[in-house]
């Protein structure tokens, strides 16, 4: 089955370092989201995505649809402890979604 | 609203056994799905509803059953559960197919051994 590529697949951050992750696809999605999930906990969701070329903010999160529908990235600012978790991008087409294999992201103080 | 609520959070089966995973949501969403996640494999599709009486295919789909008879309820049965079904399940739901929110529960891990 089909799984986008998300990179990189784990990062050490000093906190109030900007934070970019990304995913691309093979295939083409009508939108793409982003998740973070906690140990333990299901996923949330931060952005959502709607339109190619869409540029999103959420605080401090922006994410981008890639112009060709196949790729998006989401980049995290000045990240503070409790962005540390596992960050899923995932594509919607129909009424599917097809998840990327996360992004783990680790900040030091 | 307690959103979305999965029983039981933790199981241990033998193989060969068979047991259903509970999912059961308060939203009056009509979309609901499982979803696998194994390391390094992101989640996976399993099963989905877009309404009662109503379910189809995932992506990875052998091996289980789901039924949806109400708009609150999907559970999720494994006829005879092998290691290789050893993952988190998660149940999630959305207002409807097209809708982008999905509200995920909490996850229900499974061992078999």
């Amino acid at each position: 089955g089909q799984q986008l590529n998300q990179s990189p697949q784990s990062m050490f951050i000093q906190e109030g370092e900007d934070v970019s992750m990304n995913c691309t696809s093979s295939s083409i999605f009508n939108t793409w989201l982003w998740y973070k999930q906690d140990p333990g906990e299901g996923p949330v969701l931060l952005i959502a995505l709607y339109k190619a070329g869409e540029l999103t903010s959420n605080g401090r999160l922006t994410a981008q649809f890639g112009i060709t529908r196949k790729d998006s990235f989401l980049n995290i600012s000045a990240s503070i402890p409790s962005d540390v978790g596992i960050y899923f991008c995932a594509g919607q087409l129909a009424s599917k979604l097809t998840f990327g294999t996360g992004t783990r992201l680790q900040v030091t103080l | 609203n307690a959103g979305v609520t999965q029983t039981p959070k933790f199981q241990v089966l033998k193989t060969g056994q068979s047991m259903t995973l509970q999912c059961a949501q308060d939203m009056n969403h009509e979309y609901m799905s499982w979803y696998r996640q194994d390391p390094g494999m992101g989640l996976r599709l399993i099963h989905y509803s877009v309404g009662a009486g109503i379910t189809d295919q995932g992506e990875v789909p052998n091996g289980y059953n789901v039924s949806r008879s109400t708009t609150e309820d999907f559970p999720l049965r494994l006829l005879s559960a092998a290691p290789s079904q050893t993952s988190v399940y998660f149940c999630a739901s959305s207002l409807t197919g097209d809708s982008y929110e999905q509200y995920f529960g909490p996850g229900t891990r499974l061992t078999v051994t």
